[in-house]
């Protein structure tokens, strides 16, 4: 069966500290890998999705970026925090091809000081 | 852009009532799913849905996709306070795999 894991599940960050949040999907190959961040009574917003390695599409400009460095690991990065990326994130993958549901691990909850 | 609007925003309910809860949109999807998502967690997966008037049931859940592919509604029977929980539509359109997700349906079942 797959599993996907996300780390950590919190997070404690000073306002222009360095980010890095860390996904892998295990028992599947060549998964679709996405992040989203989810604001209350906002929904989830897509951030980036990935359909192979090194490869990413970013889906709301921000100071924030994502890495595909392996099959089945997606990384989501800053180089410096704003008080503005405070939120839940989530990362997800889906099986290829058309109608495949997606599958989340238990998220981020990422809080800037 | 897509948008799926979920109704109620907000339900609270007493053990063992019915209920049901709506996603509705002007865009036609190709497939329809419906997640639960409880505080600190990420969203499950309850049901996909991808044929015009299809119904799935899972227990005392029913799940019903509109004949048009533009809008859903999850029934649950008998109410549980384990049912608590944000219930998500996401709508799937295009081939990579892009979803366009609801605000979600906030279910508290009091005991």
């Amino acid at each position: 069966s797959q599993t996907i894991h996300q780390w950590p599940a919190t997070l404690v960050q000073p306002v222009g500290s360095p980010l890095s949040l860390e996904c892998t999907v295990e028992g599947t190959s060549n998964p679709n890998l996405y992040w989203y961040r989810q604001a209350a009574g906002r929904g989830l917003q897509l951030l980036f999705y990935s359909v192979g390695i090194g490869q990413i599409s970013s889906e709301v400009p921000q100071n924030l970026s994502a890495s595909r460095p392996q099959d089945r690991q997606f990384i989501l990065s800053s180089k410096k925090l704003l008080l503005s990326d405070s939120g839940f994130y989530l990362c997800a993958w889906s099986r290829p091809g058309t109608n495949q549901p997606q599958h989340f691990g238990d998220g981020t909850r990422l809080s800037i000081l | 852009t897509q948008l799926l609007e979920q109704s109620p925003q907000f339900l609270s309910i007493q053990e063992g009532e019915n209920l049901t809860v709506y996603c509705n949109s002007s865009s036609v999807f190709s497939s329809l799913q419906w997640y639960r998502q409880e505080p600190g967690e990420g969203p499950v997966l309850l049901v996909t849905v991808v044929t015009g008037g299809e119904v799935k049931k899972l227990k005392r859940l029913t799940f019903q996709f509109g004949d048009a592919r533009k809008d859903s509604s999850l029934h649950i029977t008998a109410a549980q306070p384990g049912d608590t929980g944000l219930y998500l539509c996401a709508g799937g359109a295009g081939g990579y795999q892009k979803v366009t997700f609801g605000i979600g349906t906030k279910l508290q079942v009091i005991p």
